[in-house]
């Protein structure tokens, strides 16, 4: 089956911009979905499909995709963003109904 | 507002079966927009996709925990279920039960994410 990779970790001045990547073969076939997790806590969707935000999620959050590497960035990071980040896509390996899950990047907000 | 809710053992003992229900609330879990899932989260670490239901009771699972793992459905009840057998002390974590749901653009592209969330169970395996 797939795999997906993240950085373990990243960080970013307050109010600066940062880019988090997940690269596997197969967002070659699908784009990532990004989700959020603080301590404690579930996992929160923030981005899906091409760029899409759900209700609730600031529009400082984007996608991008190109070749077999996704991208979240954040515009402007808040102290509030400091979170481990998740990427996700469907396996492309013929299992096209089995998901796989980055190793997650944790974020610090500095 | 729909919500979901799991529920079970937080205990289980080595090489038993561990058996988790989903409970959904606020909306049907039988709507043909959506496929339901569970996720598990060692301590930790990352995340892991175990398996999806359709309502219809198609199932998928990860490959590396097929051999041990069943979900299943009750429409009637509006739950979904993971049994999770032989399990051990790796098999310890929290575990997230989620909706996944249908998404398609102009383009003709066609997906699922994991856009609603439990607030998960911790099942530690020990004797």
């Amino acid at each position: 089956s797939s795999e997906l990779t993240q950085d373990p970790a990243v960080s970013v001045a307050l109010g600066q911009t940062v880019r988090i990547t997940c690269q596997g073969d197969s967002l070659r076939s699908y784009y990532a979905s990004w989700y959020q997790q603080k301590p404690g806590q579930a996992p929160v969707l923030v981005i899906y499909g091409k760029n899409n935000r759900p209700s609730g999620i600031p529009d400082r959050f984007s996608g991008s995709s190109s070749g077999n590497t996704a991208s979240l960035t954040i515009t402007g990071a808040q102290a509030e963003d400091e979170a481990d980040y998740y990427c996700n896509s469907r396996d492309s390996s013929g299992n096209h109904l089995v998901w796989v899950f980055g190793g997650g990047t944790k974020l610090t907000v500095l | 507002q729909l919500q979901l809710q799991e529920s079970g053992p937080g205990l289980v003992k080595p090489s038993e079966t561990l058996s988790l229900t989903c409970t959904v609330s606020g909306g049907s879990i039988s709507s043909s927009s959506y496929y339901w899932g569970w996720i598990r989260q060692p301590p930790g670490k990352g995340l892991e996709w175990i398996g999806s239901i359709y309502y219809s009771g198609s199932t998928y699972y990860n490959p590396s925990l097929k051999s041990r793992v069943t979900i299943s459905v009750d429409t009637s009840k509006n739950q979904f279920s993971l049994k999770l057998s032989s399990v051990t002390a790796a098999d310890t974590a929290v575990y997230y039960c989620a909706r996944l749901r249908y998404y398609y653009d102009s383009s003709g592209y066609y997906d699922w994410y994991f856009d609603l969330w439990g607030r998960g169970t911790l099942v530690t395996v020990s004797s």
